[in-house]
This record gives C-alpha cells, structure tokens and sequence, in this order.
C-alpha cells in the first residue's frame, strides 16, 4: 500500500460544531504532518508528529487539535473553527525525514 | 519572509512545448530539492526530487536543473501535454530539518492542445 488516505472527502460544518479528520497509511512511514491550503497558495505546515509524538506546531489556534493514535493513524479534532479556516487539509507522511507524500486532502467548509 | 521564491506565477505553453519553472533560495544549509505537481481538488504529488550534489536529474519528461553557486533550481517539461496543466511547487528543506518543508509559491501551468 503506498497511499495516504483521507476521510471525509468533504466536510461542511457551523462554527459551534465538533468534527473530526482522519488520515491513515500503512508505509510504515514514522512522521506525519497536517498542513493548511488555501486556494492557489502552498500548504502551510500545521503540525508534525515523528514517532507519534507531537514534534512541530507551528503556532496553530487551539480550536485545531491533533492526535496520533499510533503509527498509521492521525486525526485533526475541530472545534468552533471560523469562516476562514474553510481550506483544504492535507495530511502526509514520509519515512524519512525529506520525501514528504501526500493524501488527495479534505475540503472543509465553515458556514 | 518567503525561504523560496518561485516564478513565473503562471505559464501557457502549446502541447509539445518545454515549459520552464524556476526558484531560488538563500539558505545554504538547505540540502533536499523536491517537486510537486497538484491538480484542483487533489493532495501535491511527488514528481522529482534532487540533493546538491548534482546538477542535473531526469525523471521521464521531468528533469531538474540544479545550480548551487547561484542557489536556483528549476523544472524543465520535455515535449509537455495537456494533462501536464497543473499547478507545480518546489520545495526546499535541511536533513537536519527535514520534516519542515519551504514551499515556493507555485506556478499554474496551462499546456493548449
């Protein structure tokens, strides 16, 4: 299996909602990441876990929670997200530490 | 401050066509070079990679162009088609540092049949 996967696809979701994003692999890759895309811009690193222990978080607002239950599994809690955190967020994972790959993402609309 | 600065914002070529996609950097420990082709609604794609070591690396149509005097590297599509039309990022990052990605702020290739 050399996908990362993602779940759901989409999501829409009011501003005083609790939701959750899944992403799963089974390269036996050691670091995953959750990164931020608006539309025509680069991702934006959210946050890294490296041996399922949070290793980066780059200032991200505490509505954004993550966790990593083992190995293959992460997932993004959200909660009383805004408007503007609508983006498409993208989950990778690498084995080393430079070839990043990446899942086809979740688009997440805040209404 | 952008660590990769990436041009042209955008590019239209006709099929056949060799489109050329440039970025530079200032950071001289940076030591990993990787390409990304994404299309809408999708996840970026690993296309090409290379270390500075280097100067040049094919991968089918895809070769990177690699100067480390000048610190640029660059994305040269040989004979290139329709379904090339994407958006491409380089990337930039350290061995050290290597879980921390420095995108560049992409390119919008159109290939017209």
């Amino acid at each position: 299996d050399t996908e990362v996967t993602q779940t759901p696809k989409h999501l829409v979701m009011g501003m005083t909602n609790k939701k959750s994003l899944k992403c799963e692999q089974h390269m036996g890759h050691r670091a995953m990441y959750w990164y931020k895309q608006k539309a025509k811009k680069p991702p934006e690193l959210m946050f890294v876990y490296s041996y399922e222990k949070l290793s980066i978080n780059e200032s991200v607002p505490s509505r954004f929670s993550p966790e990593c239950p083992n190995s293959s599994l992460l997932n993004l809690h959200l909660h009383a997200l805004q408007p503007e955190d609508s983006a498409l967020y993208l989950c990778a994972s690498s084995q080393v530490a430079n070839e990043q790959f990446f899942g086809p993402g979740t688009r997440l609309t805040v209404l | 401050q952008q660590q990769v600065k990436q041009s042209p914002q955008s590019l239209i070529v006709q099929k056949g066509g060799i489109p050329i996609i440039n970025c530079a950097y200032e950071n001289t420990a940076f030591d990993y070079f990787p390409w990304y082709q994404q299309f809408p609604g999708k996840g970026p794609a690993l296309l090409i990679a290379i270390r500075p070591d280097v100067s040049e690396k094919k991968e089918g149509r895809f070769t990177i162009s690699f100067n480390k005097s000048a610190k640029q590297f660059s994305l040269h599509i040989m004979d290139s088609q329709p379904g090339d039309s994407a958006t491409y990022f380089c990337a930039a990052t350290t061995s050290v540092r290597g879980n921390q990605f420095y995108f560049g702020t992409g390119t919008s290739l159109t290939v017209i049949p």
